[in-house]
């Protein structure tokens, strides 16, 4: 496997359930990111990690609930969501986010639907 | 706080022919990056090219080239010799230097190009 890998891809879920998104990343960055990209919106930051911190949390609501166990990996869990949730999760990394010139690489997203 | 523009929602190109995508920007800061990434119908976002603010010399890779105006602040995308693996959405997007610790990149809202036979 290489670059930023996302699972699962596709996600049909109940506002009552439980669920959890998985990224991993295979390029020995040290940040990692959680976008939600809505049709015809721009991307929304939801979450940053550097160095398995949590660096920025863009008001995003507490239904969604990141983990970071390491660099390699992140988690976005889920539950209790609401139906305007419904949207294409992207998973990014890049080597040093206090670096100016830091790139982000982006994963294939998970397309989240709720009922 | 900063925003990014794309006022082309859609565009269309022959193969072979040369597209200009468009965005402006807006911001406070004297020094940033600038991106173009591209989204293909499978979804995985890729950079295409990267500027940086204090360099006046336009990026290039291969058929893709920017012409970037730092005093009208926009930052358009060229593609030459279009091909049909081109077709996909195309965001701008900015990343500012004052940001603290944080690599936040802020996004326009896309424009979909088509590229015909």
């Amino acid at each position: 496997e290489t670059g930023v890998t996302q699972t699962p891809r596709h996600l049909v879920m109940g506002m009552t359930n439980k669920k959890s998104l998985k990224c991993e990343q295979h390029l020995g960055h040290n940040a990692m990111y959680w976008y939600k990209q809505s049709a015809k919106k721009p991307l929304e930051l939801m979450f940053v990690y550097s160095l398995e911190e949590r660096v920025e949390n863009n008001s995003v609501p507490s239904r969604f609930s990141p983990e970071c166990p390491n660099s390699s990996h992140l988690f976005l869990h889920l539950h209790t969501l609401q139906p305007e949730d419904s949207a294409l999760y992207l998973c990014a990394s890049s080597q040093d986010n206090r670096r100016g010139a830091d790139t982000q690489y982006f994963g294939p997203g998970t397309r989240l639907t709720v009922l | 706080a900063q925003t990014v523009t794309q006022s082309q929602p859609e565009m269309s190109v022959q193969e072979a022919e040369t597209v200009t995508l468009s965005c402006t920007y807006d911001t406070s800061e004297s020094d940033y990056y600038l991106f173009w990434y591209k989204q293909p119908p499978s979804r995985q976002m890729i950079l295409v090219i990267r500027q940086e603010a204090y360099k006046q010399q336009n990026a290039t890779e291969n058929r893709f080239s920017v012409n970037f105006q730092k005093a009208a602040k926009s930052f358009s995308l060229k593609i030459s010799d279009s091909q049909l693996g081109d077709a996909a959405m195309y965001f701008c997007a900015y990343r500012g230097l004052n940001t603290g610790t944080a690599s936040k990149l802020t996004f326009g809202t896309g424009t979909r190009l088509q590229v015909t036979l």
